[in-house]
């Protein structure tokens, strides 16, 4: 029973490089999401999913695309880095509606140089 | 704007010594409240859900309860296995989609 499994755990990127974090859940749970956790500023929501084929915006998009073609994996990617998106991604998921908490992954830890 | 406020920021306890977490929020129509455990290096693990105010509920050594304006999180005669980093998350009724969190309380727990 795997849950939410991320890779890569660690990433260095060179500023203007792009990447795709992965993200797959065996529990074929609806919903989707994507996450970065800064110090002292709590998680903050990037995109998330409510099913295969839609996606949507969450409190900080910019930078970031994503598309969900399956119910499992819902890919992260970074068209551009910046030093700014120098963070720790989780991507979480849940089923119905969300009332039952999420499960996260354990995390890409980034860095933009 | 939905917001959540957690205090105290960090807290250092002796084991046995309790006490009590903070989550303060605003949001139009609160639809769930969470408690979220988070290990270091790892993703943060489901606690509780709170849904209307007066709710409690229990885990082991720890107590979670709702009022219309914030929520606290009680642990009784902590043990060092406690120490982590406690999250509270809101979801409104107006877009349960997105989930506000909280930046945490770090809870050291000394032998």
């Amino acid at each position: 029973n795997a849950g939410v499994t991320q890779t890569p755990k660690f990433q260095v990127l060179k500023t203007g490089q792009s990447m795709t974090l992965q993200c797959a859940q065996d529990m074929n749970h609806e919903y989707m999401s994507w996450y970065r956790q800064d110090p002292g500023m709590g998680l903050r929501l990037i995109h998330y999913s409510v099913g295969a084929g839609i996606t949507d915006q969450g409190e900080v998009p910019n930078g970031y695309n994503v598309s969900r073609s399956t119910t499992e994996d819902f890919p992260l990617r970074l068209l551009s880095a910046a030093p700014s998106q120098t963070s720790v991604y989780f991507c979480a998921s849940s089923s119905g509606d969300r009332l039952y908490g999420y499960t996260f992954g354990s995390g890409t830890r980034l860095t933009v140089v | 704007e939905d917001q959540v406020t957690q205090s105290p920021e960090a807290l250092r306890l002796q084991e046995g010594e309790s006490s009590s977490l903070n989550c303060s929020y605003t949001v139009s129509g609160l639809r769930g409240l969470f408690w979220y455990r988070q290990d270091p290096g790892k993703g943060p693990e489901f606690l509780f859900t709170l849904y209307s105010a007066g709710e409690e509920k229990e885990k082991e050594r720890l107590k979670a309860t709702l009022t219309k304006k914030e929520s606290f999180l009680h642990i009784t005669a902590p043990k060092p296995e406690d120490s982590a980093t406690y999250l509270c998350a809101v979801q409104a009724y107006d877009n349960f989609n997105k989930f506000y969190f909280g930046s945490g309380t770090k809870l050291n727990v000394k032998p």
